[in-house]
């Protein structure tokens, strides 16, 4: 079984500051992780994704993320926020078993303030 | 089209009524993948299709719901008597052949629907 937790249901930050959204995961097996972004009214846009590459995954946007299996953690990371990065952001957790059918985190609500 | 293509994107439909949901995938995309979100939650697993065959519909909430791809392109959820509780955003997603859980999902934009 997989799961994911993420911590913190809404982070607010100020514009320019660091963006740092938590992701725990929770897997049996070698786990893909991937972080996707939600605007509202829209689908899941993909940012970032660990497939058992290198461990510091570069996205768009100027977010990354780093894969850290002693803590089985995946946070998202931006070193400074911008007014477009207020949306909702999702981790989530699949393997090669299971069709890629990925198990999502809540989701954390971002808030940028001037 | 370029991406993944819902419709319609909003449903209101009263409680009992049938209801059918379109998915378009992108073009040539093997996978094709339903979730179901509620409001303040992530998305949550349905269903999957590999071309025309549901491998998985393991995640489908009761027997009132239903999905096909008959001819391994178009996908279409139907929920029969609905009700309050199935009230959410309906996502799909399709994905291009290969290593299932290495692949990129895109994702459409939705559809909401709400039972009154």
């Amino acid at each position: 079984a997989q799961s994911v937790t993420q911590l913190g249901s809404h982070v607010s930050v100020s514009e320019g500051a660091l963006v740092l959204l938590r992701c725990n995961y929770s897997s049996s097996v070698p786990p893909y992780l991937f972080w996707y972004v939600q605007y509202p009214n829209q689908g899941l846009q993909l940012l970032l994704k660990y497939t058992s590459a290198a461990t510091l995954v570069k996205g768009i946007n100027g977010f990354e993320a780093e894969f850290k299996k002693s803590e089985t953690s995946f946070h998202l990371t931006k070193p400074s926020a911008h007014m477009s990065d207020a949306a909702e952001y999702f981790c989530a957790v699949t393997s090669e078993l299971g069709w890629g059918k990925l198990q999502f985190g809540a989701g954390t609500q971002v808030v940028v303030t001037p | 089209g370029a991406g993944v293509s819902q419709s319609p994107r909003y449903k209101v439909a009263k409680r009992g009524q049938d209801v059918a949901l379109r998915c378009d995938p992108i073009s040539g995309h093997v996978s094709l993948f339903w979730y179901q979100q509620a409001l303040g939650q992530g998305p949550e697993f349905l269903t999957y299709f590999q071309n025309e065959a549901q491998l998985d519909k393991s995640g489908l909430p009761s027997d009132r719901f239903f999905a096909e791809r008959p001819e391994g392109s178009v996908s279409t959820l139907k929920i029969q008597r609905t009700q309050q509780e199935d009230s959410a955003v309906y996502l799909c997603a399709s994905s291009s052949p290969g290593l299932a859980g290495k692949n990129i999902q895109y994702f459409g934009a939705g559809t909401r629907l709400s039972v009154l």
